[in-house]
């Protein structure tokens, strides 16, 4: 079955660029969501179809995919976009989710 | 103004079936490329995907669980349910819905999870 694959966690400065990587076979010739998770709450779509944001999502956040490998980048990253963020994707019918990873702002 | 909400029993035994309700309101699942599915998430786990369910009564299963699950829709009632066979304590989750309707502009297909239900802890013990 096909997986993707997150850092566990990943740290930044407020104001700071923040990068989270997503890896899967051929990754970039699907397209890939976004979702942030902030404690006690449900999944929030932050990018969708590799690139594009939602209305209401801040600039800061913005997505590329190429080859085995979609980033997500928060720039000038703030204190409330702590959260965890999982990447997914499709794989034939079925929605795959990557593992997760904890954004830590400090 | 679209919702979800899940509901079904906070507490099962092992080996019990699970049935979980979604009502929501603000589309309908008979509108061409709208699509509800489930997802679960242990406690302090990832999110994993189970099941979807097409306006054209199209059903797909996670591979690792299909023999377990059975997804269903009444159009009627606004109301997607899902049954989950032989619960186990590491079915232990949050299980949640959401919408998944599926784009195509200019013939390139895409689909996202747009709104989601608050999602509803199911505890299997005995």
């Amino acid at each position: 079955s096909y997986e993707l694959t997150q850092p566990p966690s990943v740290s930044v400065s407020p104001g700071q660029t923040a990068s989270i990587t997503c890896s899967g076979n051929k990754l970039g010739d699907k397209y890939t969501c976004w979702y942030q998770q902030k404690p006690g709450q449900s999944p929030v779509v932050v990018i969708y179809q590799d690139t594009k944001r939602p209305s209401g999502i801040p600039e800061r956040f913005s997505g590329s995919n190429s080859g085995n490998t979609a980033t997500l980048t928060i720039s000038g990253t703030q204190a409330m976009d702590e959260a965890d963020y999982y990447c997914q994707a499709w794989d034939s019918s079925s929605v795959v989710f990557g593992g997760g990873t904890k954004l830590t702002v400090l | 103004q679209v919702t979800l909400k899940e509901s079904g029993p906070a507490l099962v035994k092992p080996t019990q079936t699970l049935t979980l309700t979604c009502t929501f309101s603000g589309f309908s699942l008979t509108t061409s490329g709208m699509r509800v599915s489930w997802i679960r998430q242990p406690p302090g786990k990832a999110l994993e995907w189970l099941a979807r369910i097409d306006w054209d009564d199209d059903k797909f299963y996670s591979s690792s669980l299909k023999t377990r699950l059975s997804i269903s829709k009444d159009t009627s009632k606004n109301q997607v349910v899902l049954t989950m066979t032989n619960m186990d304590p590491v079915d232990t989750a949050t299980y949640y819905c959401a919408r998944i309707p599926r784009y195509c502009p200019n013939g390139v297909c895409y689909s996202f999870f747009d709104y989601w239900g608050q999602g509803t802890l199911v505890t299997v013990s005995s």
